[in-house]
Order: structure tokens, then C-alpha cells, then sequence
């Protein structure tokens, strides 16, 4: 069965950072770009970012550029998402999700989902 | 960045009715617009992807239509799973956006 299980959650200080990982089974995870949402209970579910298949292209929402970097290993079939400078709205339940295609140009909808794991940013 | 308003925000309905689930969008999105299921304590699933097609494994009572701005998701016969929330994505512009969601609750 294809699976999708992301780690890394935890509670974190404002302004720290915390490194969450996606780890793909049953499928040839290096075929597929890969997305992170959030989902929060007020603000619903938010797109964070986006990465193609073999890693060289990305996007994100304005909200997390230049605090967040979403990366990959396709030898470890693992998807990462590095997160900086945490602040409170970052609170939420992050999902990692598989692209229906490889590429960020076709890129935007996103079939298998994992679980989440749940950030809160508080001191 | 184009917004998704979903309508109506609460949909109640009894089991074996029909649902029309409502997602328009501020700006075009031609077709490019997809529709999840989230049940509690559950990610979101994929029900139907660029305006029209069921991903796969999605039961034929769900289908959905539209271009442009105004989409809709057809439930044609509620069964009592479906009783969750449903959202609408668009992937025609970035950043991807996704509705408010539409709650289905049993009448």
C-alpha cells in the first residue's frame, strides 16, 4: 500500500527551528514531486511548498519563503522540511502529500497524503 | 493569490438525498480545480481532480463539473460515510489555495 509517514513534530520556542521528515513506501517516490500542508483549526488547510521529483525545482506560499526549505532524498525515499525562525501562527498539523505527477509546472494536486504530524510554537 | 469561497458553509442533509457542494473562485482557474474529503482525525483525500475526474478508487456517486470560476461537487446519493468535510483546491496559480471547506452533517 502506498504510504506516506511524516515525523519531526514536537513542541518548539518561537524563533528555533524543527526539521520534519516524510518517509515514502511502495512506490517509486523519485516519479513524483512532493508537497507540505498545514492545517490549522482557524485558518484551514495551507499550502506551504512544493519540490520536483529530482529535487531541482521548489516553490512556496509567501507566508514561510525564507524561513522554510523543503528538500529531498530519493536514495532514502525521504521528503524534508526545515523550518526556521518558528513563530506562533506556525502551530499546525503538517502533512507531507504526493503530487500526481513529477513535475512543478503540471504540479498542484496531490493524491496520497500521510497522516500529519503536529507542530505547536509556544515558550 | 486566488481565494476559494466554498457555499454553503454547512450542508444538512439526510442519508440517501443528494448533495451539491458549491466552490467559486476570484479569478479563473479553468479547470484546474480539485476537490478533497477529510473525515476526523484523518488527512485529506482526493476526490476529484481537474474539475471533472474521479481519482482513482472514488465511488461513481461522487462527481463533480464547472470551468472557469464556479465549480460544483455532486454527491448523487448520501451514504452515511459521507458525512465529513469537503474542500476545493485550485492548482492554477501560485501558491496553491484551497476553500474554507463545506461540512455535511446528517439532517
Amino acid at each position: 500500500q502506498v504510504r506516506l509517514v511524516e515525523s519531526g513534530g514536537g513542541v518548539v520556542q518561537p524563533g528555533r527551528s524543527l526539521r520534519l521528515s516524510c518517509a515514502a513506501s511502495t512506490f517509486r517516490f523519485s516519479d513524483f514531486a512532493m508537497h507540505w500542508v498545514r492545517q490549522t483549526p482557524g485558518n484551514g488547510l495551507e499550502w506551504l511548498a512544493v519540490i520536483s521529483n529530482d529535487g531541482t525545482e521548489k516553490n512556496y506560499v509567501d507566508s514561510v519563503k525564507g524561513r522554510f526549505t523543503i528538500s529531498r532524498d530519493n536514495s532514502n525515499n525521504t521528503l524534508y522540511m526545515q523550518m526556521n525562525s518558528l513563530r506562533g501562527e506556525d502551530t499546525a498539523v503538517y502533512y507531507c502529500a504526493r503530487d500526481i505527477g513529477p513535475f512543478i509546472s503540471l504540479a498542484g494536486c496531490m493524491d496520497v497524503w500521510g497522516q500529519g504530524t503536529t507542530v505547536t510554537v509556544s515558550s | 493569490e486566488i481565494v476559494l469561497t466554498q457555499s454553503p458553509a454547512t450542508l444538512s442533509l439526510s442519508p440517501g438525498e443528494r448533495a451539491t457542494l458549491s466552490c467559486r473562485a476570484s479569478q479563473s482557474v479553468s479547470s484546474y480545480l480539485a476537490w478533497y474529503q477529510q473525515k476526523p482525525g484523518q488527512a485529506p483525500r482526493l476526490l476529484i481532480y481537474d474539475a471533472s475526474n474521479r481519482a482513482a478508487g472514488i465511488p461513481a456517486r461522487f462527481s463533480g463539473s464547472g470551468s472557469g470560476t464556479d465549480f460544483t461537487l455532486t454527491i448523487s446519493s448520501l451514504e452515511p460515510e459521507d458525512f465529513v468535510v469537503y474542500y476545493c483546491q485550485q492548482r492554477s496559480n501560485w501558491p496553491l489555495t484551497f476553500g474554507p471547506g463545506t461540512t455535511v452533517d446528517i439532517k
